[in-house]
């Protein structure tokens, strides 16, 4: 049961507009998300997060949008730079030691 | 300040063989947490420590054990190796356990199982 989905194996965006990826999840416990980022042969690099108690986090170009009621995540990259072409990780964690990752979405930024 | 640090970067063992990883928590971090990536997959949780002691684990079984020390490094230890085994081992600490205290990731120790 995959319980933190990410629908979207890959994305492509032109140079300087914005990205959108998008994360659902279907435990109603999860009570903080991340976002992380991931290039070949790295691991994971924390990006941003969010509480629920909030509903938008912000951090430079990076923004993040909770809407519990739909269980649904999604990340804001504007504008989009060639050097954020990764693979992009969501995870949900609900109060406990652990957390839950999402398939990743490959975005590709193009020059 | 310290990053986290896996070694080894690679290695190639044989199914049936035992593997033993190790980590070092970024400075000030005292809870150390590995998950398991495989091609495709997003990672998934094997266990954390905090203190010394087992804090939580997820669906693996026992022959994935582990370690932490006094300084706060870890080993992960796995046992009877299978082919399925061969995947990216992750390490990640963070300041305190549980859930809400963000985790920082190692650059990982991909494991190849023949």
């Amino acid at each position: 049961d995959q319980q933190v989905k990410q629908n979207s194996p890959s994305l492509s965006v032109q140079e300087g507009r914005i990205s959108i990826l998008n994360c659902d999840y279907t435990n109603s416990m999860f009570d903080y998300f991340l976002w992380y980022k991931k290039y070949p042969a790295e691991g994971p690099t924390f990006l941003i997060s969010i509480s629920s108690i909030k509903d938008k986090n912000e951090d430079g170009r990076f923004t993040v949008f909770l809407n519990k009621s739909a269980k649904h995540l999604s990340l804001h990259i504007v504008p989009s730079q060639p050097g954020d072409s990764a693979v992009y990780f969501c995870a949900a964690s609900g109060g406990t030691y652990k957390y839950i990752f999402g398939t990743g979405t490959r975005l590709k930024v193009l020059a | 300040e310290t990053g986290v640090t896996q070694s080894p970067t690679h290695l190639i063992k044989t199914r049936g063989q035992q593997v033993t990883l190790r980590c070092s928590s970024q400075s000030g971090h005292n809870t150390v947490s590995w998950y398991q990536q495989a091609l495709g997959q997003g990672p998934q949780f094997i266990f954390q420590y905090y203190r010394e002691e087992e804090n939580g684990r997820g669906n693996f079984p026992p022959r994935f054990s582990g370690l932490q020390f006094p300084n706060y490094s870890s080993e992960l230890n796995v046992n009877a190796l299978e082919l399925d085994d061969s995947a990216l081992y992750l390490c990640a600490s963070s300041f305190r356990p549980g859930g809400t205290d963000t985790q920082y990731f190692g650059p990982g120790t991909r494991l190849t199982v023949l």
